[in-house]
């Protein structure tokens, strides 16, 4: 069954302090991988989109990085800020299929000052 | 980029009562879909609106409750029929313009059944 999970399920820390996101999937065949900010009450905002052969895209603080092998990615946020407080949803496409977006759960951060 | 406009941003109904959110894109695209997002949950996609045809609805929904239509390639609506408090939750319009390419969404409208 194809599946993305992410971790940890929720988080806090303290502003200007950096911190990683996990997502591990299992989906197959694989097209590519998204990061996506979800703001509370409202949509989420892509950050990056990776392909097979991308290993680490940035996007200011933003930092993504995938191995196709393990069918792993990370989010690493640098410096964080207030503003960064948000879910942040792994998203992993099929190849083939336009709809098949498979979503994880998310993981919630909260900065605080 | 594609900049979407979904309305309402929020509504509270009488169960059995239904409900149409609409969705309006800025420019046409190719694929528009809609999903429900539960509190705490991820997205779960509803359908797809394909334009002059009957949406395709993944498996635990369907038409009769969630009626779909897709004039044109720049808008679409989605209605939420003979509401329940159980389908209170977060529905979200999404665009697609390729298959690497954004998919962008739509702000989502809060529903509260009650």
């Amino acid at each position: 069954k194809n599946q993305v999970e992410q971790s940890p399920q929720s988080l806090i820390i303290l502003e200007g302090k950096n911190c990683t996101l996990q997502c591990n999937y299992t989906v197959s065949p694989f097209s590519n991988l998204r990061w996506y900010k979800q703001d509370t009450g409202r949509g989420p905002v892509s950050l990056t989109i990776m392909t097979f052969s991308e290993n680490t895209k940035s996007n200011g603080r933003y930092t993504a990085t995938l191995d196709a092998d393990t069918k792993q990615s990370s989010l690493h946020i640098t410096a964080s800020q207030l503003s960064d407080s948000a879910s942040y949803i792994c998203v992993v496409r099929e190849s083939g299929g336009y709809n098949k977006l498979i979503f994880g759960a998310g993981t919630r951060l909260a900065v605080h000052p | 980029s594609a900049v979407i406009s979904q309305k309402p941003s929020r509504d509270i109904c009488q169960r059995g009562t239904s409900l149409t959110i609409q969705c309006q894109v800025d420019s046409q695209v190719t694929m528009m879909f809609w999903y429900r997002q539960q509190p705490g949950q991820s997205l779960t996609l509803i359908a797809t609106a394909n334009q002059g045809s009957e949406a395709t609805y993944e498996s635990g929904f369907v038409i009769d409750k969630f009626p779909i239509s897709r004039p044109n390639l720049t808008f679409s609506t989605l209605t939420v029929s003979n509401m329940s408090p159980e389908d209170s939750s977060i529905y979200l319009c999404s665009v697609l313009q390729g298959p690497n390419t954004e998919a962008f969404f739509g702000q989502g409208t809060r529903l509260t059944v009650v």
